[in-house]
């Protein structure tokens, strides 16, 4: 059974610092991972999708790194904003499009 | 993106009654929809994969005469929760993923219950 761990649970800093998030699953045999944003009592957006063969996907400030082998993804979120408060879930994909979700990392910026 | 919608987005009912939420892919046609439910301060939990034309198959411990899954049309999925109770009150969330372009999975925006 896949087990994804996401650490730290929570995660405090002042606005421009730059966040790391990690993400790590015990069965490398994913076909994606999937990172998401979930603001509080809301659902999920989705931020990056890395393919089970590419090392590294950007959006903006966001990049995510994929190193399946060793079964860990990151996601960096350069010059943090109070917007970019909120809990970060990593999920992997497997074949039968199943996902398989970490607790999240509850990111709070303060202004 | 694409789009997934849910309806209602809450729900308060009375312990024993049945509630029926729908899932919608709103631009695209979806074969398989999933089901998740989530706890406070817990994250996702799958809890059933509804596909088109054919039985939703159930995720251990999952009780399938509890969550009726009916995946009617290739737009439209529906979880009803049946003679529910305290406990059934949780986040219920639906996922799409848009094939054959890519994989990724699109959320809803959930469907809070409250069971009195």
């Amino acid at each position: 059974k896949q087990e994804v761990t996401q650490i730290p649970a929570a995660l405090s800093v002042p606005e421009g610092e730059n966040l790391v998030l990690n993400c790590s699953f015990t069965d490398s045999a994913i076909y994606n991972l999937q990172w998401f944003r979930q603001d509080p009592g809301k659902g999920l957006t989705s931020l990056l999708l890395i393919q089970s063969s590419q090392r590294e996907q950007t959006s903006g400030r966001l990049n995510a790194s994929l190193d399946k082998s060793s079964g860990r993804s990151t996601l960096y979120i350069a010059a943090s904003q109070p917007g970019d408060s909120a809990t970060y879930l990593c999920a992997v994909i497997m074949n039968d499009y199943k996902l398989s979700f970490g607790a999240g990392t509850t990111v709070t910026v303060r202004a | 993106g694409a789009v997934v919608s849910q309806h209602p987005s809450w729900v308060i009912c009375k312990s024993g009654t049945s509630v029926k939420i729908e899932c919608r892919s709103l631009d695209f046609q979806a074969t398989t929809m999933f089901w998740y439910r989530q706890f406070p301060k817990q994250s996702l939990m799958l809890m059933a994969t509804s596909n088109e034309g054919s039985k939703a198959t159930y995720e251990q411990g999952v009780e399938k005469d509890k969550f009726l899954i009916n995946h009617a049309s290739l737009t439209l999925s529906t979880l009803t929760v049946t003679s529910a109770h305290p406990e059934d009150s949780s986040f219920y969330i639906c996922s799409a993923p848009r094939t054959p372009v890519g994989n990724e999975q699109f959320f809803g925006p959930g469907t809070r219950l409250t069971v009195l």
